[in-house]
């Protein structure tokens, strides 16, 4: 089993339409997750961190459940400028040590 | 630079040939990774130095890869005698504190 795995999709939507997208971890002992964005033929950056909480930065919300090991994001109004691949990233140590395990990535594109 | 910086941009390497990737971090970040990531897949940690300490180098995939970060800043990533399997791009990352980890654009290399 992957320590990261997720739903490669690729999700294709229209503009303004709401998506989510899942994530599960199997390490229990991890400390940090993320949400990077990728695009084509560039290199990942950080989108949000996730916290147990629930997190929110505009039209994007991260939850993170801990109990379950599952982590998602949801998109909403998507726009075109969405249209990348969404890494779920999981830190197991914690602290600026840990390197990061990333999941496959799942792919959106966001239709006119 | 106010970014990661890797070099060169794009490496074709004929089997066989050793390279030399470079990464120069961010000024004053002490960490610094490196990743490998393959056509359609999530970066895969490689190597990470904090400082000139390389701490972790359970990523490496054989003896061929080494990596030195001799001084705390620049690091090199060496492939020696390369196969057509280390085609990917290799993405260096660095980061002070809070988990966050800034990429760079990659070094995309290609074995023929």
């Amino acid at each position: 089993r992957k320590e990261v795995e997720q739903d490669p999709g690729p999700f294709n939507v229209p503009e303004g339409a709401t998506v989510a997208f899942n994530c599960t971890y199997s390490n229990s002992a991890s400390q940090s997750f993320f949400w990077y964005r990728q695009d084509c033929r560039k290199e990942p950056k950080l989108l949000m961190s996730v916290y147990s909480s629930g997190n929110e930065d505009g039209r994007f919300t991260a939850q993170l459940n801990r109990a379950s090991q599952y982590i998602s994001l949801l998109i909403r109004d998507s726009k075109l400028s969405d249209s990348a691949t969404y890494l779920c990233v999981v830190n197991p140590q914690g602290g600026s040590q840990g390197n990061l395990i990333f999941g496959k990535g799942t792919k959106l594109s966001v239709k006119p | 630079g106010a970014g990661v910086s890797q070099s060169p941009r794009y490496k074709v390497a004929k089997r066989g040939q050793d390279v030399a990737l470079r990464c120069d971090p961010i000024s004053g970040h002490v960490s610094l990774f490196w990743y490998q990531q393959a056509l359609g897949q999530g970066p895969e940690f490689l190597t990470y130095f904090q400082n000139e300490a390389q701490l972790d180098k359970s990523g490496l995939p054989s003896d061929r890869f080494f990596a030195e970060r001799p001084e705390g800043s620049v690091s090199t990533l060496k492939i020696q005698r390369t196969q057509q399997e280390d085609s990917a791009v290799y993405l260096c990352a660095s980061s002070w504190a809070k988990n966050i980890q800034y990429f760079g654009a990659g070094t995309r290399l290609s074995v023929l």
